[in-house]
């Protein structure tokens, strides 16, 4: 069954500094996407970056990157210099090309502490 | 450019009422979905639509019911609230496969 993980309910990390979050899927389908999406305190679910399982390179938007490991089935977010503006929830989604849904992570709060 | 427009942003509800939550979308976007939020939880799947007239069961449907009689809009209705229901409600829309969605501002539901 298609499942996915994020290990970590929350983190400080140190304004300035780079912060991974963990998010391990588990998938029998060859084709699927991946995704990342904050949430802050205002409520909002905001689009950050999205990984295919076919794409050759990380995917990068900026501050945000992608470590995607396949044959490990992980592919965690990072964010780069960190800033108070990144404390949010962060939530990891899978969707697999034979379905419709997105699956869902629980979900990870990110604190950056000045 | 209004995206996904949910209505309302808050909603008091007694028990036993009934409400529709709207969602409506400018995109023309085929895939339209509603979540729920528990406080500190993640999204959990509701119903989805992958076109008018085409609606399906999510993770979580009972208690809900929902139509599509046209691309842009798809309400979700509760018809007998209880208090299991309290939640944020969110609806999100998706142009094709593999595709992000995209999501409304969400709906503060809460039932007393």
């Amino acid at each position: 069954a298609q499942k996915i993980t994020q290990t970590q309910p929350g983190m400080f990390v140190q304004e300035k500094e780079a912060v991974t979050l963990d998010c391990t899927y588990d998938t029998s389908d060859p084709s699927y996407g991946l995704f990342w999406y904050k949430q802050p305190s205002s409520g909002e679910m905001i689009f950050l970056i999205y990984q295919g399982s076919y794409d050759q390179q990380n995917a990068t938007e900026g501050r945000y990157s992608l470590n995607f490991q396949k044959a490990r089935k992980s592919a965690n977010l990072v964010i780069s210099a960190s800033q108070l503006g990144d404390s949010a929830m962060y939530f990891c989604a899978m969707k697999w090309y034979s379905n419709y849904q997105l699956i869902w992570g629980a979900g990870t709060k990110l604190i950056i502490k000045p | 450019n209004a995206g996904v427009t949910q209505t309302p942003k808050f909603r008091i509800l007694k028990i036993g009422q009934s409400m529709t939550l709207q969602c409506a979308q400018d995109m023309n976007h085929n895939y339209m979905y509603w979540y729920r939020q528990d406080p500190g939880m993640g999204l959990k799947l509701i119903y989805y639509s992958v076109g008018a007239g085409i609606t399906d069961k999510g993770e979580v449907p009972n208690g809900y019911n929902v139509s599509r009689s046209t691309t842009e809009d798809f309400p979700l209705r509760l018809e007998l609230a209880a208090p299991s229901q309290t939640s944020v409600y969110f609806c999100a829309t998706r142009r094709d496969e593999l595709q992000p969605q995209h999501f409304g501002d969400g709906t503060r539901l809460s039932i007393l």
